[in-house]
Formats: structure tokens, sequence, C-alpha cells
């Protein structure tokens, strides 16, 4: 049974527009919520968590939007770059006792310039 | 210089071979996991160790088994390698510390194919 599930599966999205990537979950124990981002040829990397204490997280043109009440919590990409272009990933896991992440199956996104 | 590394960076090998992974870190963490990436499955968690005595299977750990040898070493090994344990591997790690909230620095992969 798929713990998190992440859609759409790819994206194509335009230099300058905002990419959107979406991942919901039923395990209400989970409390914590990364993104990982991946480029061709190499592993994964955290790009940005949050914690469900807060509804929305922001660093640079990433932010994690996070709706508790609807178990759901998505990866907005603003002013979109070609550089953007990579795998993402959500993820979710219950704190740092338990520790393993549960995966999204990843969104392959290409920005067009 | 990595903080993780996996050996061999490639391999193809035969139906039938035992195939031993390996990954080795300078993180000084004490978490190491080993994951699968297949295309449209994204990562899938085979086996993953909290310290060196312990040993946890993942969701997909029929076919495979792990060795912890010191806590910068954690080696995945396949018996019998089959055609479809053709993916790409990832080892990653982690440290069990509160402040780090579990956040797994992954290797650069290991891609194999099996024949």
């Amino acid at each position: 049974q798929q713990q998190v599930k992440q859609s759409p599966q790819s994206l194509i999205v335009q230099k300058g527009g905002i990419s959107i990537i979406n991942c919901a979950y039923e395990n209400t124990a989970f409390d914590y919520f990364p993104w990982y981002q991946q480029f061709p040829g190499k592993g994964p990397a955290l790009l940005i968590a949050i914690r469900p204490d807060v509804s929305e997280k922001k660093e640079g043109r990433f932010t994690i939007s996070f709706n508790k009440s609807a178990k759901q919590f998505s990866l907005h990409i603003m002013d979109s770059q070609p550089g953007d272009s990579a795998t993402y990933f959500c993820a979710a896991s219950r704190g740092s006792t338990l520790g393993r992440l549960y995966f999204g199956r990843g969104t392959q996104l290409t920005v067009w310039p | 210089d990595a903080d993780v590394t996996q050996t061999p960076r490639n391999r193809i090998t035969k139906t039938g071979k035992r195939i031993m992974l390996e990954c080795s870190q300078t993180k000084g963490h004490d978490r190491m996991y080993w994951y699968r990436q297949d295309p449209g499955l994204g990562l899938r968690l085979i086996y993953y160790s909290f310290d060196v005595k312990d040993i946890n299977k993942g969701e997909i750990s029929d076919g495979y088994s792990v060795s912890r040898q010191a806590q910068a070493k954690f080696s995945l090994s396949l018996e019998s390698a089959i055609p479809n344990q053709t993916a790409l591997y990832f080892c990653a790690t982690s440290d069990s510390s509160y402040s780090s909230y579990n956040e797994q620095f992954f290797g650069p992969g290991t891609r194999l194919t099996v024949l």
C-alpha cells in the first residue's frame, strides 16, 4: 500500500511559469514532509521540508503548502527555470525516532526555455 | 570528495550470479538505507539499518540481503540476480539526532543490469 501518493507523474512548464506538484497521505502520525530534488545521474537531495504546525514554508522560489485536514501537501515552484528541470519526490515520516521516509513515486519536471 | 560513495557505479551481470553493492560514508551518520529506483515507481526501500546491530526490512526486501560491517559501511547483496532486479540502486545515510529530523543524504547510485 502506497503511503504517499504523488501527482502528476510528469509536468511540462514554460520558463517563468508556476510548477505545482501534489501529494497526499493517509497516516495521520506523519509529522515531517520533505521534498527531494533529483537531477539526471545524481542521487536525490533535500530541497525543502515542512512540519504540520505551519501551513506554508517558503525558500526562495520554492514553497510548500500544507493542508493538515485534507492530508495533502504541495510544492510550488515560482518563476520556473530550465535549471529546475529534474525529478521531484515528496516524502513523509514520523519524526526522527522512527526515521524511515515514505516516498511518492516522483514527478519529472521539464521547464522549456 | 563525496560523503556517501557507492561501488561499483555501473554493473552488468548475468542471471543467477551473486552481486554485492557497497556503500561507504564519511558523514559519521548512524543510519543507512538501500533504495532502488525504477521509472514510474519512485524510490522503494529495500533495507535500512539504524545502527550496526540493527537491520530492518523495507518494502521490497525479497531477493536481497544486507550487511552492516561498520557504522560507515553498508552492503547490499543479490544472492542470485534476476532480470527484474535491473534498476538504479541508491544508498543513503541520516543522523538520528533530533535536530536533523532525518534528512537523508544519498550516494550517486549504482546502475545494475541483469541479463
